[in-house]
């Protein structure tokens, strides 16, 4: 069975606040992925990663970094945490080839105050 | 670059109604189509997946459907359970750059007993 595991589950934070979400997956994947999930938005890609060391940007990326730091971990930071930044994060990870399953944690709520 | 559009945010139903909830979407690339579903508390997980290919998919009783002339794609299903109340993504997937994954907005279906 895929897994996808995500820390930490809920976070509150302030204004100007360091956050680092954290994902790691079991599955032997090669990408990484990190959305957000906002009511009227749907999921929004943040950053993407095809593999350890790689990183790319995704159609939202302001604010944030990312890194990938093995095949397995992959950590969204949020250095200077800003309330547009309330949301609901999700990690997801899939094989490379367009046609295959994305296997999604089950989300890190983050409240900026 | 690709799109998707979902066009309905939320669909009440009672038992045993027909669901019906369409996608429409924009590519240069090959498509595969996916339905994901979110169930409360979780992160989104495939529903069904339709290629070019084989234009139609089945699974948990849904069924989806895909349009290359008007490039669109819907989800249906003849009856509908309270077990099915959750939110419905249509996902776009191509091999341009990053092998993304483009999502809808999602479609929130309510199914009341």
């Amino acid at each position: 069975e895929a897994a996808v595991t995500q820390s930490p589950r809920n976070k509150v934070t302030v204004t100007g606040g360091n956050v680092t979400l954290s994902c790691r997956q079991t599955n032997s994947h090669n990408y990484m992925y990190w959305y957000r999930q906002d009511t009227g938005h749907g999921l929004r890609l943040i950053h993407y990663s095809y593999g350890a060391g790689n990183l790319q940007i995704g159609d939202v990326p302001d604010g944030y970094k990312a890194t990938r730091t093995t095949q397995e971990d992959f950590f969204l930071l949020l250095e200077l945490a800003s309330p547009s930044q309330t949301s609901l994060y999700f990690c997801a990870s899939r094989t490379g080839f367009s046609g295959n399953t994305l296997y999604f944690g089950e989300g890190s709520r983050l409240i900026v105050v | 670059g690709d799109s998707v559009t979902q066009m309905q945010g939320q669909v009440t139903l009672s038992e045993d109604d027909f669901l019906f909830i369409n996608c429409t979407y924009s590519t240069t690339w090959y498509p595969t189509l996916f339905w994901y579903v979110q169930y409360p508390g979780e992160g989104p997980q495939l529903l069904l997946k339709v290629t070019t290919a084989n234009n139609k998919g089945i699974s948990r009783g849904f069924e989806a459907t895909y349009d290359k002339g008007t490039t669109s794609f819907h989800l249906q299903k003849a009856s509908v359970q309270e077990s099915d109340s959750a939110v419905y993504y249509c996902v776009l997937g191509t091999n341009s750059a990053g092998n993304k994954l483009t999502f809808g907005i999602g479609t929130r279906v309510l199914v009341r007993p």
